[in-house]
């Protein structure tokens, strides 16, 4: 069974600061997801990683995926407040089975 | 294009009734799976749904059950509910089932008194 964990749960960070968000899923996996999730509001994806290797950018945001560890990244550099919200990730292990998500990482930005 | 919606937004129940709950994907996906969101629980799959079918079911309760329609619309009903069923319900649609990129709508708000 597909098990997913996250750290930190928590993340509290000064502005212009990095971090990293740290993702492990327990078995093989065809894909790996990240989703924001602001305060009341539903998942915004952000970014879908495919394959061993596979790095992926948008803005302050880096997300990257070793299948060999069964490891993902979010890396987060110089730490705007914008960016505060809850960070999810997602695994599925094949492509007919269900999305199984880590307990997010609910992360603040502070001057 | 629009994005998935969902109604209601809102609901507020009492325990023992029961709720329907509806979602209409983006148009031209025919998957469409619906999720459960509380705090302590966090995001777990209900059901997945293709070509009006149930494809993949997650570990609820029989009270908790689903359809949809050839139009690729579904809702999800919930029977004789507890306190428990108050949750964030989120509904997402890909274009098709297996490995598609999901797209979530805002969520349907059930609080359960």
């Amino acid at each position: 069974e597909l098990k997913v964990e996250q750290n930190p749960l928590f993340l509290s960070m000064q502005e212009g600061k990095n971090y990293t968000i740290y993702c492990n899923y327990s078995t093989t996996s065809d894909r790996l997801y990240w989703y924001r999730q602001d305060p009341g509001k539903s998942l915004e994806s952000l970014f879908v990683l495919l394959s061993n290797g596979a790095v992926k950018q948008e803005g302050r945001l880096m997300a990257s995926l070793d299948t060999k560890a069964r490891l993902s990244t979010l890396h987060i550099t110089a730490a705007v407040h914008d960016l505060s919200a809850t960070y999810f990730c997602a695994a599925e292990d094949s492509g007919n089975t269900p999305l199984v998500f880590g307990k997010g990482t609910r992360l603040s930005v502070i001057a | 294009k629009a994005g998935v919606t969902q109604t209601p937004r809102y609901l507020i129940k009492t325990r023992g009734q029961q709720v329907t709950l509806s979602c209409s994907p983006i148009s031209g996906h025919r998957s469409v799976s619906w999720y459960q969101q509380t705090p302590g629980q966090g995001l777990q799959f209900l059901f997945e749904y293709f070509s009006e079918t149930q494809r993949n079911k997650g570990n609820f309760p029989g009270r908790f059950s689903g359809r949809q329609f050839s139009n690729s619309r579904s809702e999800m009903n919930v029977s004789t509910l507890e306190l428990g069923d108050s949750a964030l319900y989120l509904c997402a649609s890909s274009l098709s089932t297996g490995g598609y990129e999901q797209y979530f709508g805002p969520g349907t708000r059930l609080t359960v008194t």
